[in-house]
């Protein structure tokens, strides 16, 4: 397995409340990325980022932001948590842009 | 806006049966395909994965067929094993850079003995 962690694996959170998820990388990959799975609707991007400070939206970025400080972390910050944010998040991996995404194990995020 | 889509929503298969999951993109700038298979409480893991300059691509028992023109592509997997029972996702892209994967809905297959 690629070494990506993902922190916490599971959360349950009240709405109203932030939220930060982690993704740890030891694989000096360039490409970072943030998803959210869930039933009906497959994987969609939530924020990508393409070096350190260099970030950009996905298709559902509204009420999600994030961080990349250094190569190896990638920070997704829920503002505000809603219900509608209740979801499971991966986090992925790439060294030469999408050829290849190395998934995380993902973090199971309920907000009541 | 959905610009991949994928069917069928769930498959049941007989072990030793054959598996076709199809998809379908809008996007003609798209020139990367990938399946990704994900085991329940796992991150997905590519699969397989095809360039427009190929109609087939086979990877042991997994083949994806591409059909430029029609704007389609399907993942075949032969003998189907209870071992393949997972969730299927087709994606797509441009190649190269940091462009987006857009993904497909997914297809669960269970693959019965």
């Amino acid at each position: 397995d690629a070494g990506i962690t993902q922190s916490p694996r599971h959360k349950v959170t009240e709405t109203g409340t932030p939220v930060t998820l982690r993704c740890h990388q030891t694989e000096n990959h360039r490409y970072m990325y943030w998803y959210r799975q869930d039933p009906g609707h497959g994987l969609r991007l939530i924020h990508y980022s393409y070096g350190v400070k260099d970030t950009d939206k996905g298709e559902v970025s509204d009420g999600y932001s994030v961080s990349r400080s250094k190569t190896e972390d990638f920070l997704l910050t829920l503002e505000s948590a809603t219900s509608s944010q209740t979801s499971v998040y991966f986090c992925a991996i790439a060294d030469r842009g999408v050829d290849e995404q190395y998934f995380g194990p993902g973090t199971r995020l309920t907000v009541t | 806006q959905q610009q991949v889509k994928q069917s069928p929503q769930s498959l049941i298969v007989q072990k030793g049966g054959i598996s076709i999951i199809n998809c379908a993109y809008e996007n003609t700038a798209f020139d990367y395909f990938p399946w990704y298979q994900q085991f329940p409480g796992k991150g997905p893991a590519l699969l397989i994965a095809i360039r427009p300059d190929v109609s087939e691509k086979k990877e042991g028992r997994f083949t994806i067929s591409f059909n430029k023109s029609a704007k389609q592509f399907s993942l075949h997997i032969m003998d189907s094993q209870p071992g393949d029972s997972a969730t299927y996702f087709c994606a797509a892209s441009r190649a190269g850079g940091y462009q987006k994967v857009t993904f497909g809905t997914g297809t669960k297959l269970q693959v019965i003995p």
